[in-house]
């Protein structure tokens, strides 16, 4: 298997600009993660699916974010309108079932950079 | 909400010799997974041992191996024989159904 695959690995884009990450998870896996690293606050986890249904959002910073997971195979991040402050690695991991004991399979990242 | 602390930004090791990783955290659940993950400078997150909080025998992979003390609530990683490409972030993970947290890191730095 390919692993998790996050496009693009490196984007550079103007506050107030629409972003849009990418997510493919590892087939056959139900859980997938969001989450944010900065230097500043560490890994953050932004939301999380269990068979494409968003379970917790809680960690999304604002309304400027938005997740969605319209099946198995695919899920986006959105931050419309970027800031210079979104600036971070975005990864995305996915998980082979929903229990809490599983392994997360972590994809590369995406370095966003917001100037 | 549950916390996860590191409390060593940066850790040195002699090639060869053993360190050991501190991570505790706080919780009220009873029903948890924690984690050590590696991140290497290629920035990839890898998983490099996890621990059943209802186990009271410490988990083992190869050269690295948890001392979990429950009541304590710390989960510390110890890596024996360090090589150089132990080299890298190493990050404490606590999981339950309810939340997933990270620790802030420790970089740990092996000297040949």
């Amino acid at each position: 298997d390919a692993g998790v695959i996050q496009s693009p690995r490196h984007e550079v884009t103007e506050m107030g600009q629409e972003v849009t990450l990418r997510c493919k998870p590892i087939s056959g896996h139900n859980s997938l993660f969001w989450y944010r690293q900065t230097m500043m606050r560490g890994l953050e986890l932004l939301i999380y699916f269990n068979n494409n249904v968003p379970i917790d959002d809680s960690g999304m910073p604002e309304d400027r974010f938005s997740a969605k997971m319209p099946n198995a195979s695919f899920s986006t991040l959105k931050i419309q309108p970027s800031e210079p402050r979104d600036s971070a690695v975005y990864f995305c991991a996915s998980c082979p079932g929903t229990g809490s004991y599983n392994e997360q399979f972590f994809g590369p990242g995406t370095r966003l950079t917001v100037l | 909400a549950q916390t996860v602390t590191q409390s060593q930004p940066e850790m040195s090791v002699q090639e060869a010799e053993t360190v050991t990783l501190s991570c505790t955290y706080d919780t009220s659940e009873s029903d948890y997974y924690l984690f050590w993950y590696k991140q290497p400078p290629s920035r990839q997150m890898i998983l490099v041992i996890r621990q059943e909080a209802y186990k009271q025998q410490n988990a083992t992979e190869n050269r690295f191996s948890v001392n979990f003390q429950k009541a304590a609530k710390s989960f510390s990683l110890k890596i024996s024989d360090s090589q150089l490409g132990d080299a890298a972030m190493y990050f404490c993970a606590y999981r339950s159904a309810n939340d997933m947290r990270f620790g802030a890191g420790t970089r740990l730095t092996v000297k040949p």
